[in-house]
């Protein structure tokens, strides 16, 4: 059974850093692409970012692009997310997302971790 | 950027009712790669169809979705008490992989 559980999130200032992990069980990691997805308080789902397993593909959305960097530890089956200058607009639940297995497009996500919460705020 | 606009915004049926949610891209999709999510209050979201029309695993057959090009439909022939939750339309052909704004399945 695939298990993704998210941790790291919590209170940030605006301009600060967080680093958010994706610790991933139940598939084969390494030759899994591996999608960040955010949700702002009451509102919709947004596309954060994608890592492909062997980390030469890597795409972010244009809201984040130069703030933060996903990355991987294929020997840890371990996503991440740091965020630096970090905005009150970032403030959300973080979920990291599977790629479903047999599809060729990263962005198609089948399983989902519980996500955490990153608040920004003075 | 493809934008996806759902709509109705909202949707208030009875249990045992037929839904019919619909979801338009802005330029077409390319082998229709458009996938519907559910997201249930507190819970996270799960995937229900793909490719326009592919039930995920596990998902039960009153849930189908149907479409191509620019407009998309997910109907659920008789709904059932769980089925009220929030639904997302979702493309996948390229990055930024967008959302629709959601529709909100609610008991009437």
């Amino acid at each position: 059974e695939v298990h993704l559980v998210e941790s790291g999130g919590g209170l940030a200032q605006p301009g600060g850093s967080l680093r958010l992990s994706c610790a991933a069980s139940g598939f084969i990691f390494s030759g899994c692409a591996m999608n960040w997805v955010r949700q702002a308080p009451g509102k919709g789902l947004e596309w954060v970012s994608v890592i492909s397993g062997n980390t030469f593909d890597i795409k972010y959305a244009d809201s984040v692009r130069g703030r933060f960097s996903i990355s991987r530890d294929n020997s840890k089956n371990t996503l991440y997310l740091q965020m630096n200058s970090l905005r009150a607009e970032d403030s959300a639940v973080y979920y990291c997302a599977k790629k479903r297995d047999g599809s060729d497009s990263m962005g198609l996500f089948d399983s989902w971790g519980q996500g955490v919460l990153v608040t920004v705020s003075s | 950027e493809i934008v996806l606009t759902q709509s109705p915004v909202t949707l208030s049926l009875s249990p045992g009712e037929r839904a019919t949610l619909s979801c338009r891209a802005s330029q077409g999709l390319s082998r229709n790669y458009l996938a519907w999510h559910q997201q249930k209050p507190g819970q996270t979201p799960r995937l229900l169809i793909y490719g326009s029309s592919i039930r995920a695993t596990g998902i039960p057959d009153r849930f189908s979705g149907s479409g191509s090009g620019t407009d998309f439909t997910l109907t659920i022939s008789r709904l059932e008490p769980e089925d009220f939750a929030v639904y997302y339309c979702q493309q996948y052909v390229s990055s930024p992989y967008t959302f629709g704004q959601g529709t909100k399945l609610e008991i009437k």
